[in-house]
């Protein structure tokens, strides 16, 4: 059974830089085709992708956001983790990790986390 | 960038009535196409991918159709368990990017 749970802090300030934690379990990153990616919900609003990491390492990131994002992988330890640098309250969102595989889904992602919600606000 | 943009915003369907929910891209994004379903306080969960393939576990009520631009969702006899809102996502566009629709929200009518 596979299950991907994010952790972080619920209130940033602004400027701050962001540092969420997906832990997950039932599959191994180092397996060939597999991915994990982030995804934000801000409050009533739809969904945007923001990163996504392979097996291989190869890493993605939405083109609006690319300046503020890393993402990257603990294959030992089962987690990805992704940095988001000077947060404003327009970050402020539910955000997501979820599984996928390359190739069997596409880019589709399959089993998602509850979300985390993260508040940006002096 | 591909726009991805769902109609209506708001479809109001009464319990074992059909709702159809579209989907459409600003360019062709193939069958590279996904829906899901997300109910208050919940995460997304995944009904569709490739266009038309359901996924594990997801009631044949639930169909997808459609390639290039054009897409649709449908659902043949909403239960009352159906009424969420529903996004589609596509994957084509490469890279660099995923994106969603801005949602449909079934709700009861």
């Amino acid at each position: 059974q596979i299950t991907l749970k994010e952790s972080g802090p619920t209130l940033v300030k602004p400027t701050q830089t962001l540092t969420l934690t997906c832990t997950f379990s039932g599959f191994s990153l180092s397996t060939s085709g597999v991915g994990v990616g982030w995804i934000r919900q801000p409050p009533g609003k739809a969904l945007e992708w923001l990163a996504l990491i392979y097996w291989d390492d190869d890493k993605r990131y939405s083109p609006s956001l690319k300046s503020r994002l890393t993402i990257t992988k603990d294959t030992s330890k089962n987690q990805v983790v992704l940095t988001m640098t000077n947060m404003d309250p327009v970050d402020t969102a539910t955000y997501y990790c979820a599984h996928t595989i390359v190739g069997a889904l596409g880019d589709a992602f399959d089993i998602w986390g509850q979300g985390t919600m993260v508040t940006v606000s002096s | 960038e591909i726009v991805m943009t769902q109609s209506p915003a708001t479809l109001s369907v009464s319990p074992g009535e059909r709702a159809t929910l579209s989907c459409r891209a600003s360019q062709s994004v193939s069958s590279n196409l996904a829906w899901y379903q997300q109910k208050p306080g919940q995460a997304p969960r995944l009904l569709i991918y490739g266009a038309s393939t359901r996924a594990t576990g997801i009631p044949a009520r639930f169909s997808g159709s459609g390639s290039g631009t054009e897409f649709t969702l449908t659902i043949s006899s909403l239960q009352s368990e159906d009424f969420a809102v529903y996004y589609c996502q596509q994957y084509n566009n490469w890279p660099p990017k995923l994106t969603f629709g801005g949602g449909t929200k079934v709700e009861i009518k």
